[in-house]
């Protein structure tokens, strides 16, 4: 079966620009985590869903930052007013429900110039 | 809060030798997880395992073992007869539960290794 999916796979913008990235989880998985990967933070969890439930926003960095998962599968992180700070790579997790072997996605690489 | 150590930034060997990645966890929690995941060239992060705590056993498969010792806290992974495609970025992961139920990655900031042909 297909893995996590997301998009686009590379995204370039304008500092104080609105990003939108993509993610597609494993048909069938509940949860769903978003994670970025930067040179200067290593690997950092940004918020979880599962099912309908309330989502963990505990990791995002800044109120820019904001994710909605609809109809319980697809999710979309968005970065408001972008800064050079935000570049990085977005990646995307999912699992068949919390707590269960998280597996990723190829991945967003952000650039904000 | 939780932590994960792994000391080793780089390493190179040549192809064939077996190498041993480290990795030394911190964590308040009786039962937790531990992880190995690879991140080749491409970017992806392939899972490699995954252990619960209370299963200090350990683990072979095919050319990679793993070694878990609660009494040191630490969780290493070895790759015997090493090969090229073995040359990736490997993260060594803790697991953290939260009031959310979902289970909370901490992740090494990984070993970055090279399998000189």
């Amino acid at each position: 079966g297909a893995g996590v999916s997301q998009s686009p796979s590379n995204k370039v913008t304008e500092k104080g620009k609105d990003v939108e990235l993509r993610c597609d989880p494993i048909s069938g998985h509940t949860a769903l985590y978003w994670y970025r990967q930067s040179l200067g933070q290593g690997l950092e969890f940004l918020i979880y869903f599962q099912g309908n439930s309330a989502p963990d926003k505990s990791g995002l960095p800044s109120d820019r930052f904001s994710a909605e998962r609809t109809g319980g599968s697809v999710s979309t992180l968005t970065i408001q007013r972008t800064q050079q700070e935000d570049s990085a790579v977005y990646l995307c997790a999912s699992s068949l429900v919390g707590g269960e072997t998280q597996y990723f996605g190829p991945g967003t690489r952000l650039l904000v110039l | 809060a939780q932590k994960v150590t792994q000391a080793q930034t780089e390493i190179s060997v040549v192809e064939k030798e077996d190498v041993t990645l480290d990795c030394v966890y911190e964590t308040r929690d009786t039962t937790y997880y531990l992880f190995w995941y690879k991140q080749p060239p491409s970017g992806e992060l392939v899972f490699l395992i995954r252990r619960n705590s209370f299963d200090e056993q350990n683990e072979i498969s095919g050319r990679y073992s793993w070694n878990f010792q609660k009494s040191t806290s630490s969780f290493n992974f070895t790759i015997t007869a090493s090969q090229v495609v073995d040359s990736a970025v490997y993260f060594c992961a803790l697991s953290e539960p939260t009031n959310f139920g979902n289970e909370k990655l901490t992740f090494g900031t990984g070993t970055r290794l090279t399998i000189i042909p």
